[in-house]
């Protein structure tokens, strides 16, 4: 079946430096989509970013993301965290063709952004 | 964004009880899912949900459990009756498309069902 991978499970930061969680997929579909998702403290997780086409740069809120089939990965990159970016983030993946959309998750990384 | 709501925030219960989670999806989705993210674990699919017929589940979808969004009203996942290894995060989720590249599904705050 699918799997996710987020290798790290906290990544910490200083305000104002670039960061970047790894998301790395496999999966036996040929068109995917592919979501970042934020959950902060007591919150719901809400969608971040998505994407589903090879090598193009998807942005939003600072954030971007670019899906790389050739290395199977989907990192998500901001040059500058903020910190009330402070919060944990899934790397998802779901087939987008056919009926079948159950997203897969990785483990999640928390992002610990201090002053 | 669009707001799913999910009732109770937390619930504990005696092991073999039942128990209902309920999700207010987002008003015009016409997709409901169930996830269930166990301690330190990953978010993990449970069961998505169609006009009124399970589409597709897995199999963590025990056969006690079993869902239902009778007239409109709360999506509901019902287990009975309820062992120590449900205790967990109970995530619903809705979406209006139920795939294809621009659906995106819309996900609530979670119940943690603590069964002891």
């Amino acid at each position: 079946g699918d799997s996710v991978t987020q290798t790290e499970g906290l990544v910490t930061v200083t305000e104002g430096l670039p960061v970047k969680l790894n998301c790395t997929y496999q999966t036996t579909y040929l068109t995917i989509a592919f979501f970042w998702y934020v959950q902060y403290l007591n919150e719901a997780p809400q969608v971040l970013l998505k994407s589903s086409t090879d090598n193009k740069r998807t942005e939003h809120q600072g954030f971007h993301a670019t899906l790389h089939k050739s290395s199977s990965s989907f990192h998500l990159q901001k040059s500058s965290a903020q910190l009330s970016d402070s919060a944990l983030y899934y790397c998802a993946l779901r087939p987008a063709t056919g009926g079948n959309n159950k997203l897969t998750f990785g483990q999640g990384t928390v992002l610990s952004v201090i002053p | 964004g669009p707001k799913v709501l999910q009732i109770p925030s937390h619930q504990i219960i005696d092991m073999g009880q039942m128990v209902t989670l309920n999700c207010d999806p987002v008003s015009n989705h016409l997709y409901f899912y169930w996830y269930k993210q166990i301690l330190g674990q990953q978010m993990e699919f449970l069961v998505n949900f169609y006009n009124g017929k399970v589409m597709e589940k897995s199999k963590l979808f025990k056969d006690q459990f079993s869902v239902e969004r009778p007239d409109g009203s709360y999506f509901t996942l019902k287990i009975q009756p309820t062992a120590l290894e449900d205790s967990a995060v109970y995530f619903c989720a809705s979406s209006l498309l139920g795939g294809g590249i621009q659906d995106t599904q819309y996900f609530g705050p979670g119940t943690r069902l603590l069964v002891l």
